[in-house]
């Protein structure tokens, strides 16, 4: 098992759609998690930390269950500009190294 | 300087040779990290310094590769005898502590022919 898991997707939604991506992680001890954003041939770009209570910025809304070991980003009101690939980050499971997940990859279309 | 520099931007190299790649952290970031990034994945974790110190290097995939952070600012990744498995986008990211978000540099594309 993959330590850190999202589906690859594509994710293909008009503009003004809401969409849900999931992320699991197979570290409990996991301590710091993330949402980064990557355009094609870009590096990837810190949209949001995650935090136990949930949070919320603008359109984008990250949620945590330490319980089920899996973290949530939601957008809401998808804007064309939203179309990235976004990676799921994990860190401190025993040791300093971050693991990033594979990405989810969505298209918003007009 | 005001982002993460990553020198050369491109390197095509032959197999067998030996590379360096150059990281320019974010001025007064403690923590630097090499990740490394092949087509349709997410980045790889390499090797994280704290200061001038590897903290972990548990990611590096041989021995062929080792870093080096001489005076806690600047990093050098280096990689002997390339092989053609090698080429992917490494990537440096720097940040004020360990465990808070990154900021990347743009990435040096390491192509072994």
């Amino acid at each position: 098992r993959k330590e850190v898991e999202q589906d690859p997707g594509p994710f293909n939604v008009p503009e003004g759609a809401t969409v849900a991506f999931n992320c699991t992680y197979s570290n409990s001890a996991s301590q710091s998690f993330f949402w980064y954003r990557q355009d094609c041939r870009k590096e990837p770009k810190l949209l949001m930390s995650v935090y136990s209570s949930g949070n919320e910025d603008g359109r984008f809304t990250a949620q945590l269950n330490r319980a089920s070991q899996y973290i949530s980003l939601l957008i809401r009101d998808s804007k064309l500009s939203d179309s990235a690939t976004y990676l799921c980050v994990v860190n401190g499971a025993g040791g300093f190294k971050t693991i990033f997940g594979a990405g989810t990859r969505l298209f918003v279309k007009a | 300087g005001a982002g993460v520099s990553q020198t050369p931007s491109n390197k095509v190299t032959e197999k067998g040779k030996y590379v360096e790649l150059r990281c320019d952290p974010i001025s007064g970031h403690t923590a630097l990290y090499w990740y490394r990034q092949s087509l349709g994945q997410g980045p790889e974790f390499l090797i994280y310094f704290q200061g001038t110190g590897a903290a972990d290097d548990s990611g590096l995939p041989n021995d062929r590769f080792f870093a080096v952070r001489p005076e806690g600012s600047v990093s050098t990744l280096k990689i002997q005898r390339t092989e053609r498995g090698d080429s992917a986008v490494y990537l440096c990211a720097s940040s004020l502590a360990q465990g808070r978000g990154y900021t990347f540099g743009s990435g040096t594309r390491l192509t072994v022919v």
